[in-house]
């Protein structure tokens, strides 16, 4: 399995829903992330996990809040979003190590987010 | 601080022509230099990696060269087909993160 999956694959809310996104990877990956990306724009990193720690937070708002319950798997929870979030969120994973020090990183397909 | 910077912004091309996308970075201690594909709406697919300690890669039609003591990186595509049109985007590695360019919009005519 050489992929990362994600769900849902968009996902419409109001600004007062609570809801969640989903990631896995079964590469063995110890390195898993969230990107922000907005229309013509490059992503922005939002939150690295290493070895299931939090190791970078971009100084992401409190309303976006990550969960790495083990190696496989990472989650992005929402709260009271605002349609400025409106974005595709990308999640990625790396081998042993964090992507900014020499390891490849490979994404998911992503999951389109509407704030209403 | 870290920066990367990808021209041209867009390119048009007939199919079948050789291309070339540039990439140039400002943080000499780069660990590697990644680039990626991406569809409209899509993820980014990773096309080449290229460690500090080398100088290119190739896959395909795809061959990607780092040079470091410049600061740049190149893609040659040859043969260009229709079916390469994507965004290509190319990622510094240093300081433990990614920094990404903004992207070339490649379209190849029919």
């Amino acid at each position: 399995d050489t992929e990362v999956t994600q769900t849902p694959k968009h996902l419409v809310m109001g600004m007062t829903n609570k809801k969640s996104l989903k990631c896995e990877q079964h590469m063995g990956h110890r390195a898993m992330y969230w990107y922000k990306q907005k229309a013509k724009k490059p992503p922005e990193l939002m939150f690295v996990y290493s070895y299931e720690k939090l190791s970078i937070n971009e100084s992401v708002p409190s309303r976006f809040s990550p969960e790495c319950p083990n190696s496989s798997l990472l989650n992005l929870h929402l709260h009271a979003l605002q349609p400025e979030d409106s974005a595709l969120y990308l999640c990625a994973s790396s081998r042993g190590g964090l992507a900014g020090l020499g390891n490849e990183q490979f994404f998911g397909p992503g999951t389109r987010l509407t704030v209403l | 601080k870290q920066e990367v910077t990808q021209i041209p912004a867009a390119l048009s091309v007939p199919e079948g022509e050789n291309l070339v996308l540039n990439c140039s970075f400002t943080d000499s201690a780069i660990y590697n230099l990644q680039w990626f594909r991406q569809d409209p709406g899509k993820g980014l697919t990773s096309l080449l990696l290229i460690q500090s300690s080398q100088r290119e890669q190739t896959s395909g039609r795809l061959n990607a060269s780092l040079d470091k003591s410049s600061g740049r990186s190149t893609l040659y595509i040859a043969a260009s087909q229709p079916g390469d049109s994507a965004t290509y985007l190319c990622t510094q590695g240093g300081s433990e993160k990614l920094v990404f360019g903004k992207g070339t919009k490649l379209t190849v005519n029919p």
